[in-house]
């Protein structure tokens, strides 16, 4: 069966610091999708990034980064900077490709907390 | 395009009651779910549809029913709530292959 464990519960950095959140995943299946959502305190699940499992490219965007390591079977992701705004849950999931529905797997969150 | 709406966004409850929450999606897509949140524990799945008239049990079914007669529309049913359901219950669609849309979540206390 499939797992994802985000190992740090809550992180607390300085803003202007950078951060790395992990996650670490199982699954049987050869071919599979990765996510990172974020939830704001006002509650919503915002989509953040979609990773299919034969593009091992990193991926930047703005401050956000993501490094895809299957041979180590993560997925972490880093804010460069980090600002107050980006104070928030952020969880990491998993969907396998032979997953009728594309129903996802969740990883536990790890909280964010950046202070001015 | 509204995206995915959800209704109520907060119930109390006492133990006992039923209730249905609602979930309709505006952006025609073929599959929805049900997931609740518990502190620490993530989002677990409880049903699953992959299109109308056809739905399926996820993780944590026990207490729950779903049926989806339009593809908007995917309610979820609490037959006879129990204080282990206080939660908050997010409803999400997709299209096949591709990420999830989440609505903004209802607030559940069961008392």
């Amino acid at each position: 069966a499939q797992k994802v464990t985000q190992a740090q519960t809550e992180i607390s950095v300085v803003e202007k610091e950078d951060v790395t959140l992990d996650c670490v995943y199982e699954t049987r299946d050869t071919t599979y999708y990765l996510f990172w959502y974020k939830q704001p305190p006002s509650g919503e699940l915002v989509f953040l990034i979609r990773r299919n499992s034969f593009d091992e490219q990193n991926e930047i965007s703005g401050r956000y980064s993501w490094n895809f390591q299957k041979s180590t079977s993560s997925f972490n992701f880093t804010i460069t900077a980090s600002q107050v705004v980006d104070s928030a849950v952020y969880f990491c999931a998993l969907s396998e490709v032979w997953n009728a529905g594309n129903m996802l797997t969740f990883g536990g969150g790890t909280r964010l907390m950046v202070k001015p | 395009n509204a995206g995915v709406t959800q209704t109520p966004k907060f119930q109390v409850l006492k133990t006992g009651q039923s209730m249905t929450l609602q979930c309709a999606q505006d952006m025609n897509h073929e599959y929805m779910s049900w997931y609740r949140q518990d502190p620490g524990m993530g989002l677990r799945l409880i049903h699953y549809s992959v299109g109308a008239g056809i739905t399926d049990q996820g993780e944590v079914p026990n207490g729950y029913n779903v049926s989806r007669s339009t593809t908007e529309d995917f309610p979820l049913r609490l037959l006879s709530a129990a204080p282990s359901q206080t939660s908050v219950y997010f409803c999400a669609s997709s299209a096949r292959g591709r990420e999830q849309f989440f609505g903004p979540g209802t607030r559940l206390t069961v008392l």
